[in-house]
């Protein structure tokens, strides 16, 4: 059983460079997640998506787009890179339909902007 | 800005002792509190999760739920080296339940 599985695991950017993180879940899912993770500040969440076809923005959104492409399937996009999003990138999941549902992270990307 | 707060550490315990990690939250209206441990160069992985005043037990896990004092706590009974991590405490959002807002962790070194 996969989980998550996020793609590339490494990726090393130039500024200004494009790219976008793949994310698939196959425990069926509603609820998905992408967050950054930096020393000292703990997980923040970018961007979540409540159910297929709605996305929302979290606490830290600017520089991000994010596409749900179906059910299985969220994708982060960074447009013009900057070396401030130089982070740990994961992925979560959950099945969003009640207040006792945990999230489930993939293995997480690690992006340097140089 | 709704927040979560623990300790950064790192806690020191020996190995066999009981092991307490602490958490405050700031919004009331959260009901569901989940504590994730992570190894260093891993993704956080779900120890359990608790929405009931009281305790809740799970094996050697202990995780405690006072909402009156917005406190949640986890207890590492016999701990092992194998427990040292970064364990991170989390509450979900009131304003919608999907949502969870994550503490910086607590990094625990279990020492033989």
């Amino acid at each position: 059983n996969a989980g998550v599985t996020q793609t590339p695991k490494f990726q090393v950017l130039k500024t200004g460079q494009s790219m976008t993180l793949q994310c698939a879940q196959d425990m069926n899912h509603n609820s998905m997640y992408w967050y950054r993770q930096d020393p000292g500040m703990g997980l923040r969440l970018i961007y979540y998506s409540a159910s297929e076809g709605t996305t929302d923005k979290g606490e830290v959104p600017n520089g991000y787009n994010v596409s749900r492409l179906n059910k299985r399937e969220f994708s982060l996009r960074l447009e013009s890179a900057a070396p401030s999003q130089t982070s740990v990138y994961f992925c979560a999941s959950s099945e969003g339909t009640g207040f006792d549902q945990p999230q489930h992270f993939g293995d997480g990307t690690r992006l340097s902007i140089l | 800005q709704k927040e979560v707060e623990q300790n950064s550490g790192p806690l020191s315990v020996p190995e066999g002792a009981i092991a307490s990690l602490n958490c405050t939250y700031s919004d009331r209206g959260s009901q569901s509190f989940f504590w994730y441990r992570q190894y260093s160069g891993k993704s956080p992985e779900l120890i359990m999760f608790i929405y009931s005043n009281g305790d809740k037990e799970d094996g050697r896990f202990t995780a405690q739920l006072n909402k009156a004092s917005q406190y949640v706590s986890l207890l590492i009974r016999d701990s092992q080296p194998s427990d040292s991590a970064t364990y991170l405490c989390a509450a979900d959002d009131s304003g919608g339940y999907q949502k969870v807002t994550f503490g910086i962790g607590t990094k625990l070194q279990v020492i033989p």
